[in-house]
């Protein structure tokens, strides 16, 4: 079966500090992934893809993804968080059919 | 932004009365889904479209209908709204891009059932 599991619900960081968010997927073929922003009160925002080529992909606002096949995971990464980085973080993978599976989600908390 | 609008942004009801939402796109796409979210849930799949008439359930499609009678609008209806469907929907649209097929999300609609 498909599936996305985000093992953290919450993250508490300090601004300044690095960040991974984990992310671990289920998928019988190649997998597209993404990883989704979502401020409160907002929709959502796409951050960085993977659909083939170069393991690491960069996104927007310094973020940066890598696509490990044989740990099926596809963490998410910031060098210096900011307190605007403060927001959930959904983890998503898909493939040619044009459905894409969520995961639940990672709350991000920064302290000042 | 791929031109998505969703309406109402807001709304409230009571248990058992009709609700319909309506997702609006401006630039064609042939996708379109409405997904609904919820706190520990994540986005959860209700129904999609491939296209004009071209509907198909996902993984929480009871207690809900959807219509596509033009690209543009992808209708979602409740029949009969129950409490267990106060949420946040959100309608998305797939768009081709390079190396694939990436989805883009409306603002969403907050639904309370009452």
């Amino acid at each position: 079966a498909q599936s996305v599991t985000q093992p953290d619900i919450h993250i508490t960081v300090s601004e300044g500090a690095s960040l991974e968010l984990r992310c671990n997927y289920s998928y019988g073929a190649t997998p597209y992934l993404f990883w989704y922003v979502q401020s409160p009160g907002q929709g959502l925002q796409l951050l960085l893809k993977y659909f083939s080529g170069d393991t690491l992909v960069q996104g927007i606002k310094g973020f940066e993804a890598e696509f490990k096949r044989s740990q099926s995971s596809f963490n998410l990464r910031k060098p210096s968080v900011h307190w605007s980085d403060a927001a959930e973080y959904f983890c998503a993978v898909g493939g040619r059919d044009d459905k894409i599976i969520f995961g639940k989600g990672t709350r991000l908390h920064i302290l000042p | 932004d791929a031109g998505i609008t969703q309406s109402p942004r807001h709304k409230v009801t009571e248990t058992g009365t009709p609700v319909t939402l309506r997702c609006h796109q401006t630039e064609n796409h042939r996708y379109m889904y409405w997904y609904r979210q919820d706190p520990g849930h994540g986005l959860r799949l209700i129904h999609y479209s491939y296209g004009v008439k071209d509907t198909d359930k996902g993984e929480v499609s009871d207690g809900y209908s959807v219509s596509r009678s033009k690209t543009e609008d992808f209708l979602l209806t409740l029949e009969s709204a129950t409490s267990s469907q106060t949420s946040v929907y959100f309608c998305a649209i797939s768009a081709r891009t390079r190396g694939g097929n990436e989805q883009f999300f409306g603002p969403g609609t907050r639904l309370t059932v009452l």
